[in-house]
């Protein structure tokens, strides 16, 4: 079962772009890494999702190293609306359900 | 994006009755759906996964007993908590993907309340 380790909490000001890594070591060859957004009382919002290299949407990018061992989530421009709990996960492949396991998330706390 | 939707989103309810959650994918066919519970300031743990037309797949720990999924079509989960307990009082979310490999998209969340 694959796990992912993220930084606890970061702090940002308005304005600033911002990157949240995620290590996961024990990817595997079939798991996508993915991305979720949760605010206070609801349910977690998909922000991107990738296999390797970049991918970019109109919230986010996400950048993947060739190992796939970890991948960044970069926020450009934050605002105060960004404030929030951010999710790296990975599947698990093993199951054939490949259901997603949380973890501790990061807490991103946005300032003016 | 994919739309999921849950009835209600809160709820409160006396010790001992049991409370029956909705799941329901809006414009997409779900053949999987998920169960989550999260307690404040925790992150969300996998209660159970459920297929379409079979028995769901529990989590160690999870009662299966106390804890009843229906996915009795494939735009419809329901989850069940019986004679619930006051330590049952969570906010419960569900998740829907429509194939294998495909990204989960998730409910807005239930918060249930047992006195």
């Amino acid at each position: 079962l694959a796990k992912t380790t993220q930084p606890i909490s970061m702090d940002s000001y308005e304005g600033q772009e911002v990157n949240i890594t995620c290590s996961h070591n024990n990817i595997a060859t079939n798991d996508y890494i993915t991305w979720y957004q949760q605010f206070p009382s609801q349910g977690p919002r998909f922000i991107i999702q990738g296999y390797k290299t970049k991918v970019t949407n109109e919230v986010a990018s996400l950048f993947i190293p060739a190992d796939r061992k970890s991948s960044t989530l970069s926020l450009p421009r934050v605002s105060l609306s960004d404030t929030a709990v951010y999710y790296c996960l990975v599947g698990d492949s093993g199951t054939g359900f490949q259901k997603l396991v949380f973890g501790t998330g990061t807490r991103l706390l946005v300032s003016p | 994006g994919a739309v999921v939707s849950q009835h209600p989103s809160r709820v409160i309810c006396k010790s001992g009755t049991s409370v029956k959650i909705e799941c329901r994918s809006l414009d997409f066919q779900a053949t999987t759906m998920f169960w989550y519970r999260q307690f404040p300031k925790q992150s969300l743990m996998l209660m159970a996964t459920s297929n379409e037309g079979s028995k769901a797949t529990y989590e160690q720990g999870v009662e299966k007993d106390k804890f009843l999924i229906n996915h009795a079509s494939l735009t419809l989960s329901t989850l069940t908590v019986t004679s619930a307990h006051p330590e049952d009082s969570s906010f419960y979310i569900c998740s829907a993907r429509q194939g294998s490999g495909e990204t989960q998209y998730f409910g807005p969340g239930t918060r249930l309340l047992v006195l």
